[in-house]
């Protein structure tokens, strides 16, 4: 069966430091794979998906992940965080006839 | 275009009471789905659906019915409301089963007591 770990349940990083949100799927062909934010009380916001071609994909807030099939891993990542930024995480895929499967997420919490 | 709509945004039921979870696209979306998310679980699956007619079951079904009737519409039935069905629930929806990216609705929070 189709699944989805995000390693770190909760990462602290401080305002302008670097970020890696790690993610990893079990699926033997290559899945559709994506990275939603949430903040507190709010729904669902799409970060960037991946779905063949360029292994590293760009998002929005400044957000991009690589796709790495030898490490079945779709980690996301950003340059400098920002306060704003402090939200909770969530990785899923899909392939084409499959229901999207989240992982159980990782909240990120930015400290000055 | 208002994509898709969830009803009530909140709710408190007794235990023992039944509801509906409303959910409703108007985008021609044939895929829907339920999810429910909790505290350190993330987002799991209640039930889905790819076209009118046609329902599956996902990762946590107990207790909850589903029904395709029309392409727009995907309710949420909870036959007899328990607490540990306290939760927010999301409904989503694509246009098919390739390359399409999810519409979330904005989630109702339900508890049971």
């Amino acid at each position: 069966a189709q699944s989805v770990t995000q390693p770190d349940i909760h990462i602290t990083v401080s305002e302008g430091a670097s970020l890696e949100l790690r993610c990893n799927y079990s699926y033997g062909a290559t899945p559709y794979l994506f990275w939603y934010v949430q903040s507190p009380g709010q729904g669902l916001q799409l970060l960037l998906k991946y779905f063949s071609g360029d292994t590293l994909v760009q998002g929005i807030k400044g957000f991009e992940a690589e796709f790495k099939r030898s490490q079945s891993s779709f980690n996301l990542r950003k340059p400098s965080v920002h306060w704003s930024d402090a939200a909770e995480y969530f990785c899923a895929s899909s392939s084409g006839n499959t229901p999207l499967v989240f992982g159980k997420g990782t909240r990120l919490s930015v400290i000055a | 275009n208002a994509g898709v709509t969830q009803t009530p945004k909140f709710q408190v039921l007794k235990t023992g009471q039944s509801m509906t979870l409303q959910c409703a696209q108007d985008m021609n979306h044939e895929y829907m789905s339920w999810y429910r998310q909790d505290p350190g679980m993330g987002l799991r699956l209640i039930h889905y659906s790819v076209g009118a007619g046609i329902t599956d079951q996902g990762e946590v079904p107990n207790g909850y019915n589903v029904s395709r009737s029309t392409t727009e519409d995907f309710p949420l039935r909870l036959l007899s409301a328990a607490p540990s069905q306290t939760s927010v629930y999301f409904c989503a929806s694509r246009l098919d089963r390739g390359r399409d990216r999810y519409t979330f609705g904005s989630g109702t929070r339900l508890t049971v007591v």
